[in-house]
């Protein structure tokens, strides 16, 4: 069964300083991962997606994500925070069901102080 | 830009009543999604149509929730009657045909934020 682990609860960074998100997952077979970010009292928004092509992934508003397979990891990563960045970010892994059923973490919540 | 439509935004209720929520998904999208998401945590799968046809509900209370997707486009979620611990964010998501890469992206809509009293 495929599971993503959050491996934070709450992060916490002053602005303009780097970003670290850590997400570790388990899968059975060469998953596909995502990074959705949400906003307070707003639904989620994708980040960026990996799905078996280059393992850098570069998203929107200057974030990236490294698939690392011996490491079963999926850690997000930001050269400099903004304030706007702070917010709710889940991993999320997609399962071999024909739908593409999606399992989140349990999300990690980024603090920005100004 | 298309956005996946949903109301209301809010909705207070009170236990034992029934409550609907509407999803209106992103034109042509063939699948939707009904997640809730509990405070804290992250959403987890409801149920999930394929056009109008019910592909996954196995983590849908049935005593309780009933979801229908009548033509293949919109679709409604109600509770009946509602409990407290349904207090949650409610979430739709719909996804496009085509390759496997296209189906597994979800767009999410705004969600529906319920509170049982």
């Amino acid at each position: 069964a495929q599971s993503v682990t959050q491996l934070d609860s709450h992060v916490s960074v002053s602005e303009g300083t780097p970003v670290l998100l850590r997400c570790n997952y388990s899968s059975s077979y060469s998953p596909s991962l995502f990074w959705y970010v949400q906003h307070p009292n707003k639904g989620l928004q994708l980040l960026l997606k990996y799905t078996s092509a280059a393992t850098l992934v570069k998203g929107i508003n200057g974030f990236e994500a490294e698939f690392k397979k011996s490491e079963t990891s999926f850690h997000l990563t930001k050269p400099s925070a903004h304030m706007s960045d702070a917010a709710e970010y889940f991993c999320v892994v997609s399962t071999a069901s024909p739908g593409g059923k999606l399992i989140f973490g349990q999300g990690t919540e980024l603090s920005v102080k100004p | 830009e298309a956005e996946v439509a949903q109301s209301p935004r809010y909705k207070i209720t009170e236990k034992s009543q029934a409550v609907a929520f509407w999803c209106d998904p992103i034109s042509g999208h063939a699948t939707l999604y009904w997640y809730r998401q509990i405070l804290g945590q992250g959403p987890e799968l409801l149920v999930q149509f394929q056009d109008e046809s019910v592909v996954d509900d196995s983590q849908l209370p049935k005593d309780r929730f009933s979801a229908e997707r009548l033509k293949g486009v919109d679709s409604t979620l109600k509770i009946q009657p509602a409990e407290l611990g349904d207090s949650a964010m409610y979430l739709c998501a719909s996804s496009p045909r085509g390759s496997r890469q296209a189906r597994e992206t979800q767009y999410f809509g705004p969600g529906t934020r319920l509170l049982v009293l």
